[in-house]
């Protein structure tokens, strides 16, 4: 019973390097999220998908971009990595209709030097 | 927006129960939640609430909601070591498909 798998877990960039952020989940959900988690600062929302076909920004959506590339898949891209990208990221997904909790991913700890 | 508070550390003893606290701004109906994550781990659900619920209650988490102050709590009873965590509060609102909105975490260490 997989849930919500990342990969990878971990990774380490140069500056402006380019890198896509990868999550699938097997439930057959509707939506699915991206959450970048630093010392302090809690969970923060990047961007999300309430249903395939659609995104939508959050709270810290500079310096990203996403693609839900099918109802199972929402992968997470970084264009130009800076230090500041440097965290620990989180994929979740939830049902929509019905089902109230989220799952989540075992994050990816990517750090950019 | 939303907003979720949470107190940053709390310190018990093992064996001790352990309250952690949160509050939230958002005015509908929600639901509210509690993860738990481990050092170097995702996030685990523990427990939700719907905030038409007063409490409730899974083994030895105890959650309460007082639904006019917007305060939310978490009590661990007898706690283990194993519970040595960061706790997260989050809420969303009733729509089904809008995010979880977290609070900042409160890391709980027990004391053996």
């Amino acid at each position: 019973n997989a849930g919500v798998t990342q990969t990878p877990k971990f990774q380490v960039l140069k500056t402006g390097q380019s890198m896509t952020l990868q999550c699938a989940q097997d439930m057959n959900h509707n939506s699915m999220y991206w959450y970048r988690q630093d010392p302090g600062m809690g969970l923060r929302l990047i961007y999300y998908s309430a249903s395939e076909g659609t995104t939508d920004k959050g709270e810290v959506p500079n310096g990203y971009n996403v693609s839900r590339l099918n109802k199972r898949e929402f992968s997470l891209r970084l264009e130009s990595a800076a230090p500041s990208q440097t965290s620990v990221y989180f994929c979740a997904s939830r049902a929509g209709t019905g089902e109230v909790r989220a799952f989540f991913g075992q994050g990816t700890r990517l750090t950019v030097v | 927006g939303e907003d979720v508070e949470q107190s940053l550390f709390l310190s018990v003893r093992e064996g001790d129960s352990s309250v952690i606290n949160c509050t939230y701004t958002d005015s509908s109906s929600t639901y509210l939640y509690w993860y738990k994550q481990e050092p170097g781990a995702g996030l685990q659900l523990l427990t939700y609430i719907f905030s038409n619920m007063d409490m409730k209650q899974d083994q030895r988490l105890t959650v309460l909601l007082n639904k006019k102050d917007k305060h939310l709590s978490l009590r661990i009873a007898d706690t283990q070591t194993g519970d040595s965590a960061i706790y997260f509060c989050a809420e969303t609102p009733l729509e089904r498909n809008t995010p979880l909105v977290f609070g900042k975490g409160t890391r709980l260490s027990v004391i053996a």
